[in-house]
């Protein structure tokens, strides 16, 4: 049981490139959540998708789009990316009925030069 | 609408003494609380939650969380620091059943342990 993973755990990118980052979770969570943390900022949730093929805009979603075509999979992407879209990337996962607790991926460190 | 606040973005005690780690929270409706902690370059891992039972929430490596109405806090508190304890720790609210179950976040804070 792996859990929820994030692929890749590494990137940089140029500016006005664009990249995809994938979540997977292998709990059959209903509840999958994109969150960015900047040094000072905690955790800002950026998407989130309360089932497969449904999808939503959290606190800060500008410059991010996101897809659930699959229940384990939930992928951001950065259509041209930016310089202020450097950070690192959680996805968090959780079941439809429980007390809340969301399970956390291992990030993702993307730099935008 | 429901946030949070961590007083204090650094802490730093020595090994044996006591953790305090202090958040107070605003919310509309009754409180879900949850405090995460991150270790260097890791996802965060939940520490404890309280979801409206007992008021003092036990959670796992001896750390504990006293949810207080009066005060609206819910402090992290262990007795005797360890060197492995030293991490960054977040307190986040829920918006309890709603539609999305969001949680919100505190900006967190950087437990340092001198030995």
């Amino acid at each position: 049981n792996a859990g929820v993973t994030q692929t890749p755990k590494f990137r940089v990118l140029k500016t006005g490139q664009s990249m995809t980052l994938l979540c997977a979770q292998d709990m059959n969570h209903e509840y999958m959540y994109w969150y960015r943390q900047d040094p000072g900022m905690g955790l800002r949730l950026i998407h989130y998708s309360v089932g497969e093929g449904t999808t939503a805009k959290g606190e800060v979603p500008d410059g991010y789009n996101v897809s659930r075509l699959k229940k384990q999979n939930f992928l951001l992407g950065l259509e041209s990316a930016a310089p202020s879209q450097t950070s690192v990337y959680f996805c968090a996962s959780r079941e439809a009925v429980s007390t809340d607790t969301q399970y956390f991926g291992p990030g993702t460190r993307l730099t935008v030069l | 609408a429901q946030s949070v606040t961590q007083l204090g973005s650094h802490v730093s005690v020595s090994e044996g003494a006591l953790v305090l780690l202090r958040c107070n929270y605003s919310s509309s409706v009754p409180p879900y609380l949850f405090w995460y902690v991150q270790y260097p370059n890791q996802g965060l891992q939940l520490l404890l939650k309280y979801t409206s039972a007992a008021t003092l929430v036990k959670g796992i490596n001896g750390f504990e969380a006293e949810f207080k109405k009066s005060e609206t806090s819910f402090h992290l508190t262990k007795p005797s620091a360890h060197m492995s304890d030293a991490a960054e720790y977040f307190c986040a609210v829920s918006d309890r059943g709603g539609a999305t179950n969001k949680l919100i976040f505190g900006t967190g804070t950087l437990l340092a342990v001198q030995p």
